[in-house]
Order: C-alpha cells, then structure tokens, then sequence
C-alpha cells in the first residue's frame, strides 16, 4: 500500500515568490494534518483537516499561509509571499477518521517538502 | 496549550548499551504519549506509544515508562544497534478517538557507535 506522497520533495524559491506543496495521504485517512518542521526542532502543527473541514488552523499563518482540501482527500499548502524565515521542512500526515474501526491514532507521515527561500 | 520537553537533545552510546530519553508535559489533560524515529531525509515514523491508563510498554528492544503524578514519560532501548541512529521525537495529546492534536518534544538525535 502506498504511503503519503508529498510534492515537490526540495523547492528553491527567491523571498516574495510564492510557492504550493502537494500532499496525497493513504487511501481512507480522512484526517490530514500539515506540520511545519524548523531544522533542529520537533514539528508543529499549521492545519489539520477532517475531510474538508479545516478542524484546527489556529497555527496557520493566515496573513501568508492557505490550504485547501477541497474533495476530502489530496490537499495543497500555499504561502505567498514566501519570506526568509520560511524555510524549513513541510510534512504531510494522515490517519484514520475520528470514531473509525482500528484507528490507533497514529499519523503516517511522508517524506516532506524541504523549502530554502533566498 | 501543551508543552513537551524532551532531554537530551543528543544521545552518544556504544553498540549495544542502553539509551533513555526523557520527556516533561505540562497539560495534565493529556492522555496519549506516542513516540516517533526520523531517520535523514524522511517523515517520523511511529514506533511505540502509552496511554495514561498504562504505566509502562515493552515493545521488543523498546519500552517506555509513565508518570502520570510527575507528568512524565520516558523511553528505554536496550542492546542498541547502528540502526537504532535516528532523531527520536516524544508528543503528547489529549487522545479523542482517532482525532487527536500532538505537541512534540524538540527531538533527541541518538548516535549508535559500532
């Protein structure tokens, strides 16, 4: 079975440019979180989807940051404008829905976005 | 909200010696303590977890320890091996079905000398 693929893997992108991460979870998660991971450092949470339902976005930088996940399953992250202090790791995880037969609460994550803003 | 803190932040031991990593939580709503491994170049991948109504786990070479009253946590491997390298994460959450919101520690980076 597949994992959670993120895209693109690296990005290299120039201050004030914007810049979108894609995320498709394992088939059935319907929750789907976005973690913002500063080198060093343990994640954070930016967003956590149930479904479409953006549950819990109180971490999400508002100002330049947006997510969608409009069909309940793959989902984008934007910032615009990126800024120096943006780069960092982007990690994408998924896990079954809540009340969900066999859920153990474990998140899947991938392999993450790494981004270097210049 | 929720504040884990985990120490060391680096871990040096000899092939087959014992590793321990400890982790503070501040929220005593907090009820689900997993632990996750990052290898280079990947995502955390969960390797054991406890939950409150649970003193302790053993999983093979891997085990951790609750203290509810203390409010903490810890994890023990033992006869570490070179595949044991890895940055290792605690978290805690208040565990609500399967939807539940991890703050992690800052991480520990473990180094298995052969």
């Amino acid at each position: 079975e597949a994992g959670v693929v993120q895209s693109p893997r690296y990005k290299i992108i120039e201050k004030k440019q914007p810049v979108a991460f894609w995320c498709n979870p394992i088939s059935g998660h319907n929750t789907l979180y976005w973690y913002l991971q500063n080198l060093g450092q343990g994640p954070e949470l930016l967003i956590r989807y149930e479904n479409e339902e953006a549950v819990d976005d109180s971490q999400l930088p508002k100002d330049r940051f947006s997510a969608e996940r409009l069909k309940g399953v793959d989902s984008t992250l934007k910032i615009q404008p990126a800024e120096l202090g943006d780069s960092a790791v982007y990690l994408c995880a998924s896990s079954l829905g809540r009340g969900a037969s066999g859920s153990s609460g474990e998140l899947f994550f991938g392999e993450g976005s790494r981004l270097t803003v210049l | 909200g929720e504040n884990v803190e985990q120490h060391p932040s680096t871990l040096s031991v000899q092939e087959g010696d014992s590793a321990v990593i400890k982790c503070t939580y501040s929220d005593s709503a907090s009820n689900y303590f997993p632990w996750y491994k990052q290898e280079l170049g990947k995502g955390p991948q969960l390797i054991i977890d406890i939950r409150s109504n649970v003193g302790e786990k053993k999983d093979q070479r891997i085990a951790v320890t609750l203290n509810k009253t203390a409010k903490h946590f810890s994890l023990h491997i033992t006869e570490t091996q070179p595949e044991d390298s890895a940055v290792y994460f605690c978290a805690a959450s208040p565990f609500k079905a399967a939807g539940n919101k991890l703050t992690f520690g800052g991480g520990t980076r473990v180094l298995v000398k052969p």
